[in-house]
């Protein structure tokens, strides 16, 4: 399996634009997480998803935000609209229920 | 609320040396603990996994251990080379919540030639 594949790499966009990231889990597992990692904060959990389902999503800093899994193969953060303060580097991850988990090589976003 | 700590959060040894990084936790009520690593501007590498039920686990030059009852983990790296410069990371899965894996806030390796 190539991993937990995330796109794009990098993203830079101006304020109040719409930014969609994407993740392909491990095939099989059927946990996802999204996390952002900044400095400041360090790996903060967003939410995650049970069997595409989401569990919780307390972690979702604002309305701004929002996730998706339609099916078991694809996920989606979106934030609209995006503000300065969003930049950090995005992460999705992926488990076989409690197992171990595998991490993506993350987006960098930076909103200018 | 399950605090995670890492100690310390900087460490410079010489090669060849052995490493000892230190991870506790609060809530002694975890499923299992996983350690990773994270190379600047990369993602986060999984190096091991350790069930509750578990008191170490190995992997080459790599040992977790895991004392539950007193909120500690430890992982050791024998014989450290400069390719093992990396932040490493502990996080616990809780007992209650499977899905919210906590972190520390990590620990940053340098091996020096």
């Amino acid at each position: 399996d190539a991993g937990v594949i995330q796109s794009p790499r990098h993203e830079v966009t101006e304020m109040g634009q719409e930014v969609t990231l994407r993740c392909k889990p491990i095939s099989g597992h059927d946990y996802l997480f999204w996390y952002r990692q900044t400095m400041m904060r360090g790996l903060e959990l967003l939410i995650y998803f049970n069997n595409n389902v989401p569990i919780d999503d307390s972690g979702m800093p604002e309305d701004r935000f929002s996730a998706k899994m339609p099916n078991a193969s694809f996920s989606t953060l979106k934030i609209q609209p995006s503000e300065p303060r969003d930049s950090a580097v995005y992460f999705c991850a992926s488990s076989p229920g409690t197992g171990e988990a595998f991490f993506g090589q993350g987006t960098r976003l930076t909103v200018v | 609320k399950q605090e995670v700590t890492q100690i310390p959060a900087a460490l410079s040894v010489p090669e060849g040396e052995n490493l000892v990084l230190n991870c506790s936790f609060t809530d002694s009520a975890i499923y299992n603990l996983q350690w990773f690593r994270q190379d600047p501007g990369k993602g986060l590498t999984s190096l091991l996994l350790i069930q509750s039920s578990q008191r170490e686990q190995t992997s080459g030059r790599l040992n977790a251990s895991l004392d539950k009852s007193s909120g500690r983990s430890t992982l050791y790296i024998a014989a450290s080379q400069p390719g093992d410069s990396a932040t490493y990371l502990c996080a616990v899965r809780p007992n209650d919540s499977w899905g919210k894996l906590q972190f520390g806030a990590g620990t940053q390796v340098v091996v020096t030639p």
